[in-house]
């Protein structure tokens, strides 16, 4: 079965870089959910698209956009990047708008290292 | 403020013998809970869940006990595999502040030793 597909899957960049890491929802799903895990800690939710429109957003800096566009894939922006934004990366789907009845799908996240 | 809680980063079990983890929240206004397992290098798989209006949701090997009263949440694990070894996530999901949110915990390393 088709997965969420995230690339790249590692990146490495310098302070004050820009990143853009793409998101490709399973088919018929409508809705993506980035995350921001650090080493050692839990999934943080940054931001969310239903319908490519804006659903929520959580503790997403101002330096970091999203936006979905009309084939349902996403794609996270990361501007002046510093040495904290180095975590693993990830994107999530589920079909409907993020209600507590739809399981959210995984990709295997993006690993982005700042040097 | 952690709402979703995994007071044991790490837990050993023996194989075949019952996992247990734990997790505990505090917002009384999630009304589903979730348990994710996460492979190295893989994102979080979708593994249990169950609903408010439930206390016990069993498939195969795990089940997942619930009880509102005490915040609190569980995933047993019987017999316990070797596949198991891996880092659990608990979370909660419910309407906060007018948006569907979904907290999660901050994992538990399960170790399954043969």
């Amino acid at each position: 079965a088709a997965g969420v597909i995230q690339s790249p899957r590692h990146l490495i960049k310098e302070k004050r870089e820009t990143a853009t890491l793409k998101c490709y929802p399973i088919p018929r799903h409508d809705t993506v959910y980035w995350y921001q895990q650090g080493p050692g800690q839990d999934p943080q939710f940054l931001i969310s698209f239903y319908e490519k429109m804006q659903s929520d957003k959580g503790s997403i800096p101002d330096r970091f956009s999203a936006q979905q566009f009309s084939d349902y894939h996403s794609e996270l922006n990361m501007s002046s990047l510093e040495l904290g934004d180095s975590a693993l990366y990830f994107c999530a789907s589920s079909k409907g708008a993020g209600g507590a009845y739809n399981e959210q799908f995984f990709g295997p996240g993006t690993r982005l290292t700042v040097l | 403020d952690q709402q979703v809680k995994q007071n044991s980063p790490s837990l050993s079990v023996q194989e075949g013998r019952i996992s247990i983890l734990n997790c505990d929240y505090t917002n009384s206004m999630f009304d589903y809970f979730l348990w994710y397992k996460k492979y190295p290098a893989e994102g979080p798989t979708f593994l249990i869940s169950i609903s408010s209006i439930k206390d016990k949701n069993e498939d195969g090997r795990f089940t997942v006990f619930l009880n509102k009263s005490a915040k609190h949440l569980s995933l047993h694990i019987v017999p316990s595999q070797p596949g198991d070894s891996a880092v659990y996530f608990c979370a909660a999901s419910g309407e906060i502040q007018g948006a569907q949110k979904l907290v999660f915990g901050q994992g538990t390393r399960l170790t399954i030793n043969p």
